[in-house]
């Protein structure tokens, strides 16, 4: 079944702790994003990488990081520099930039 | 900076057409025009998206003014289950904005 993939879908972590949201996508996209929406919210870009080996910040991306090693993953590192981590975390990709975004499920992470 | 700006909510009776605005008077010429929506709690889903002719598929119509600097969607027949926040994007900017909460109702 072809599609984004996102694990975990709920999470919780202490204040202070690195944690790791993986997004797989078998669509065969080169662009692949990362978004944070808080509630009742609109979505934020923190990263997104048009091609492997390649990323760029977006629109909030201190304290986050990722990694595009291989074209179908794209994970998110949630650091513990990031000031208020709690909110729902969408990963996305499309075959370019530009193109139609498809989404997955998203997952919501917790910090106490 | 290449913004779109929507309403912040609207109602629709059900089996009415609902018609959803969007100003993007920034967008340039080859920059298309995207729209979402999201069911709570889920990832947004592709409707429709146009460059300067409307376009029609099976979800949704969607109008460009002749100027490009808004454009319409249009849901033709709205149902319960069209209730969601709806969201205008200029794809080359890949900013999502806060939408359109489309309430759909008996």
């Amino acid at each position: 079944d072809g599609g984004i993939t996102q694990s975990p879908k709920y999470l919780f972590r202490k204040e202070g702790q690195n944690v790791t949201l993986s997004c797989e996508q078998n669509l065969n996209h080169d662009a692949m994003y990362w978004y944070r929406q808080d509630p009742g919210q609109g979505l934020r870009l923190i990263y997104y990488s048009q091609i492997v080996n390649d990323f760029q910040k977006g629109d909030i991306a201190e304290g986050y990081s990722v990694s595009r090693e291989k074209k179908e993953s794209f994970p998110l590192t949630v650091t513990s520099a990031q000031k208020n981590p709690t909110a729902f975390y969408l990963c996305a990709s499309s075959a370019q930039s530009g193109n139609t975004i498809y989404f997955g499920e998203g997952s919501w992470l917790t910090v106490v | 900076d290449a913004k779109t700006t929507q309403p912040t909510s609207m109602d629709c009776a059900e089996g009415r057409a609902a018609n959803l605005p969007c100003n993007h008077s920034t967008i340039s010429g080859n920059e298309y025009v995207y729209w979402y929506r999201q069911i709570h709690s889920q990832g947004p889903q592709y409707i429709i998206h146009g460059l300067k002719n409307n376009e029609t598929n099976e979800m949704a119509s969607l109008i460009i003014t002749e100027d490009r600097k808004s454009s319409t969607l249009i849901l033709p027949h709205a149902t319960l289950r069209d209730t969601a926040v709806y969201y205008c994007v200029n794809a080359s900017k890949l900013t999502f904005g806060t939408g359109t909460r489309l309430q759909v109702t008996l």
